[in-house]
């Protein structure tokens, strides 16, 4: 258990539908990160909060957004679901000054 | 435009030899760099880091080796072992831009054969 919490692990919507993923940072980290990896795809950057204020954002779509609640716990929501959001997402943590990242392990989300 | 490239999407290797997986980078503003290691179904864990202050790094089996000037990098296993075989990423960030916002290559999938 790497202390990072990501629920639910599988999800299946259809298209057009809106799913919230949610993610429990390690305790103590402040930071959280949003990743999202497709097929035969590397890490893709989403967005990452920091203490509940967006720090730095990525290639999100316009449909997707995220928050950090003021319990540090994160949430990501996808609006209008298409085919090619099908993809494991993965938040991660760090301390406000790291040498990386601890990840969670995954949310798969396939849309049908 | 991929800002971490690993050209090689897969190896394979024999037990108990070295394995070298590789990572280029474009933007010479990174000046710190991760490895993570996937299994599949899990997140990926972190393995090893390198500031760009240093040419080497070693943890165990596993080093790092940063060639600054040709914005390269790679990963040492020796000697490599079956449970080894797992996807590996290189990661780069700009620690001047106070985000530690990491970039991710695409992975190398690492078999060892027994």
């Amino acid at each position: 258990d790497s202390g990072v919490t990501q629920t639910p692990k599988h999800l299946i919507t259809a298209t057009g539908q809106r799913v919230t993923l949610r993610c429990s940072p390690r305790s103590g980290d402040l930071s959280v990160y949003w990743y999202q990896q497709s097929l035969d795809q590397g890490l893709q950057f989403l967005i990452q909060y920091y203490n509940g204020e967006e720090r730095a954002k990525g290639n999100i779509l316009e449909r997707f957004s995220a928050q950090q609640f003021p319990d540090l716990h994160s949430e990501l929501n996808l609006s209008s679901l298409e085919l090619g959001d099908s993809a494991l997402y993965f938040c991660a943590s760090s301390p406000s000054v790291g040498s990386g990242y601890t990840f969670g392990s995954g949310t798969r989300l396939t849309v049908v | 435009d991929q800002q971490v490239k690993q050209n090689s999407p897969s190896l394979s290797v024999q037990e108990g030899r070295i394995s070298i997986l590789n990572c280029d980078y474009t933007n010479s503003m990174f000046d710190y760099f991760l490895w993570y290691k996937k299994y599949p179904a899990e997140g990926p864990t972190f393995l090893i880091s390198i500031s760009s202050i240093k040419d080497k790094n070693e943890d165990g089996r596993f080093t790092v080796f940063l060639n600054k000037s040709a914005k390269h990098l790679s990963l040492h296993i020796v000697p490599s072992q079956p449970g080894d075989s797992a996807v590996y990423f290189c990661a780069a960030s700009d620690s001047t831009s106070g985000t530690y916002k990491y970039i991710f290559g695409t992975g190398t999938r690492l078999k060892v054969l027994a």
